[in-house]
């Protein structure tokens, strides 16, 4: 069975602190995929990065960074000097044999000025 | 570039109504999924087409259906609509009917049901 689990219910922080946002996984699928989605207040989801589980390579998009750890399970995103824009709901999710997502049950960031 | 259309927006219907949602995958996506995300929830899988096929299914009530037509876009229809239906659907699509492609969601369609 799939499952991702994303301990952190909500963090709080103040503006230009970083911060991690934890997801650890579980599959039996040899092949899978990991997503981060966030979710602003107006409700829509929004692709951040997928992550093929061959490619452990960690990634840096601007203030936004993943790492990648097959040995612990975990996928783990960080925003650097976070900003009040990215005050939304943040999901891991994972997909492997069949295609369809499973969602952890979110991370909710705010983040004060 | 082109997202995932979906409407209405918001839709507001009383208990044991019907409704249909309509969603209009991304030019050349040719897999299009449903989930449902209640209140506080994480989004939860329903239903995949791909190809104008079901591909898969998850946890879709009996008085859900839905389908993709010739020109890909899908339609969800749901009937005997209960109070618990209310939520945020949401439709997505990928590219290809293949484990692993990127799944774009749309704005979603808030759902009241009275």
């Amino acid at each position: 069975a799939q499952k991702v689990t994303q301990a952190q219910t909500e963090i709080s922080v103040v503006e230009k602190e970083d911060v991690t946002l934890d997801c650890v996984y579980e599959t039996r699928d040899t092949t899978y995929y990991l997503f981060w989605y966030k979710q602003p207040p107006s409700g829509e989801l929004v692709f951040l990065i997928r992550r093929n589980s061959f490619d452990e390579q960690n990634e840096i998009s601007g203030r936004y960074s993943w790492n990648f750890q097959k040995s612990t399970s975990s996928f783990n995103f960080t925003i650097t000097a976070s900003q009040v824009v990215d005050s939304a709901v943040y999901f891991c999710a994972l997909s492997g044999y069949t295609d369809k997502l499973i969602f952890g049950t979110g991370t909710r960031l705010q983040v004060f000025p | 570039a082109a997202g995932v259309i979906q409407s209405p927006r918001h839709l507001i219907k009383e208990k044991r109504e019907t409704a249909t949602l309509k969603c209009y995958p991304i030019p050349r996506h040719d897999t299009v999924y449903w989930y449902q995300q209640g209140p506080g929830q994480d989004p939860q899988f329903l239903i995949s087409f791909y190809e104008k096929m079901q591909s898969d299914k998850g946890s879709i009530p009996d008085r859900f259906s839905a389908q993709q037509f010739s020109d890909y876009h899908s339609e969800l229809n749901m009937s005997s609509l209960e109070l618990g239906d209310s939520a945020l659907y949401f439709c997505a699509s990928s590219p290809r009917g293949k484990e692993g492609n990127t799944i774009y969601f749309g704005e979603g369609s808030w759902l009241t049901v009275v």
